[in-house]
C-alpha cells in the first residue's frame, strides 16, 4: 500500500525559531499534499492544500507567512513553521493523494504518521 | 455546529465483546464517508470507505454502514482485542470543495479504550 513518511516525528524548540517538517510519499507520486493541525482531543483541522509545482492554498484563518509549505516534488512536501511560539504546538500530519481521476481514487489520502511540536 | 458529529466521546468495554460507534453528518453533497483508526500520537489509518451508493463494507472486525437517506453511519468492531483502543474517526470527503482532490470533514472521534 501507498506510504507517508513524515520526518521528524518529535521536535522541541526554542520560541522564536523555525522549525521545517518533511512529508514524503515513498512509493507514489503524490500530485496533491494537505497539512493538518491537531490539538489534543479534537479533531484534524486542514491548514494548506498544496499541489506540485504551485502555490499553497490555505484555510481560512491559517497564516500563510507563518506556516511556509513547499512542494518542490511530487514526493516530498515540507511544512516550515516560521517563528515558533508556544501557541504554535500540536501535532502536525501531512497527507498525500495520487489525484487519480476515477471518482474513488481521486480521493484516498494516506496520512503520516504525524509530528509533535513542543515550542518551550 | 461540526458537519460530522459522532457518539459516544468515549467507550470502555472489555476485551471480546462488541461494540458500534455512530456517525452522523451534515456535509451534502458528499462523495464518499470513512472511517479512520488513530493510535495516540499517530496518523489516521484508513479502515473502510464507502461511496454514497454503498450501505456496508468490511475490513476484518470491523464492519461499517452507511444510510445516506438519514445521514448516519456506523462503525461496528466484533470481538475486540486489546489492540483495537484507540480513537475512530469518521470523515466525509465533501464535494462542494473545488480542486482535483474533495475536501475531508474530520469528526471529533470517538475514543475507544478496550480493558482486559
Amino acid at each position: 500500500g501507498a506510504v507517508v513518511s513524515q520526518h521528524p516525528s518529535w521536535v522541541i524548540c526554542k520560541s522564536g525559531t523555525s522549525v521545517k517538517i518533511e512529508c514524503r510519499s515513498l512509493d507514489f507520486q503524490a500530485t496533491t499534499m494537505f497539512w493538518y493541525r491537531q490539538f489534543p482531543k479534537q479533531s484534524l483541522m486542514l491548514m494548506a492544500t498544496s499541489n506540485e509545482g504551485s502555490k499553497a492554498t490555505y484555510e481560512q484563518g491559517v497564516e500563510k507567512d507563518k506556516f511556509l509549505i513547499n512542494h518542490a516534488s511530487l514526493t516530498l512536501s515540507t511544512l516550515t513553521v516560521t517563528s515558533a511560539h508556544p501557541e504554535d504546538s500540536s501535532f502536525y500530519i501531512c497527507s498525500a493523494t495520487t489525484g487519480g481521476t476515477s471518482g474513488r481514487a481521486k480521493n484516498i489520502q494516506y496520512f503520516g504518521a504525524g509530528t509533535r511540536l513542543s515550542v518551550l | 455546529k461540526n458537519q460530522v458529529e459522532q457518539s459516544p466521546q468515549s467507550l470502555i468495554i472489555l476485551e471480546g465483546k462488541n461494540c458500534t460507534l455512530q456517525c452522523n453528518y451534515t456535509v451534502s453533497p458528499f462523495s464518499n464517508l470513512r472511517w479512520y483508526k488513530q493510535d495516540t500520537g499517530r496518523g489516521p489509518v484508513s479502515l473502510t470507505i464507502m461511496t454514497f451508493s454503498e450501505n456496508t463494507k468490511s475490513n476484518g472486525r470491523y464492519t461499517a454502514t452507511l444510510d445516506a437517506d438519514t445521514k448516519q453511519s456506523s462503525l461496528h468492531i466484533t470481538a475486540s482485542q486489546l489492540s483495537d483502543s484507540a480513537s475512530y474517526i469518521c470523515v466525509v470527503a465533501d464535494m462542494n470543495y473545488g480542486g482535483a482532490t474533495n475536501k475531508l470533514i474530520f469528526g471529533t472521534g470517538t475514543l475507544l479504550a478496550v480493558q482486559p
